[in-house]
């Protein structure tokens, strides 16, 4: 089955402890994503990767790390989670820039206490 | 600066009504729309979406409208059902920018009475 797969699903951690979210594609996209949703906000784009070793910022790109060492990959990667990082967190996929249609992992709840 | 704008945060439709979802958006330069779905506990799931250069798009009990005059697209779901009950999101892109920004509205939560 295609799909996009995050791990943890739910996560509770500390201030200052660093933390790696997953996200695996079995679908060969080049183009992989990170999104958080927050009330009245809706989706709004951290990182993404064109390809294995490109990446670049998004919206809201601070406080976050990025790696795609392999096409399949793209771990989210928080070195020092603070509050203000307590989010709904998606990655996605598509087959590349200029494809449209985006698959959605089934998203990683984040809560920073 | 929300680009993309979805005003109504929750909407309440009696099942085998018509749903109207709106969304309005400030960048001109915004050339395809697309709606996506979200059921709790999922990620967003794709459900239709229109170019610029057309102003409708039908796919079975969907339907989106675009009015680029007034930078405004809607959904309409006829007849709704029970199972349509569900966040949507609106999305915009544009391809000189390249489809890897797409823009998300903040979301209208559907609810769908028997």
């Amino acid at each position: 089955e295609a799909q996009v797969t995050q791990n943890p699903r739910y996560l509770i951690t500390v201030t200052g402890k660093k933390l790696t979210v997953t996200c695996s594609q079995n679908m060969n996209h080049e183009y992989m994503s990170w999104y958080r949703q927050d009330p009245g906000l809706g989706l709004r784009q951290i990182y993404y990767s064109m390809n294995v070793e490109v990446t670049d910022k998004g919206d809201v790109p601070e406080g976050y790390k990025v790696s795609r060492k392999e096409k399949r990959n793209f771990p989210l990667i928080l070195e020092s989670p603070s509050p203000n990082q307590t989010s709904l967190y998606f990655c996605a996929s598509k087959m590349n820039w200029a494809a449209y249609g985006y698959t959605f992992g089934s998203g990683t709840r984040l809560t920073v206490v | 600066d929300q680009q993309v704008k979805q005003n109504s945060p929750s909407l309440s439709v009696q099942e085998g009504r018509i749903s109207i979802l709106n969304c309005d958006y400030t960048n001109s330069m915004f050339d395809y729309f697309l709606w996506y779905k979200k059921y709790p506990a999922e990620g967003p799931t794709f459900l239709i979406s229109i170019s610029s250069i057309k102003d409708k798009n039908e796919d079975g009990r969907f339907t989106v409208f675009l009015n680029k005059s007034a930078k405004h697209l809607s959904l309409h779901i006829v007849p709704s059902q029970p199972g349509d009950s569900a966040v949507y999101f609106c999305a915009a892109s544009n391809r000189i920018q390249g489809a890897q920004k797409l823009v998300f509205g903040q979301g209208t939560r559907l609810t769908i009475n028997p």
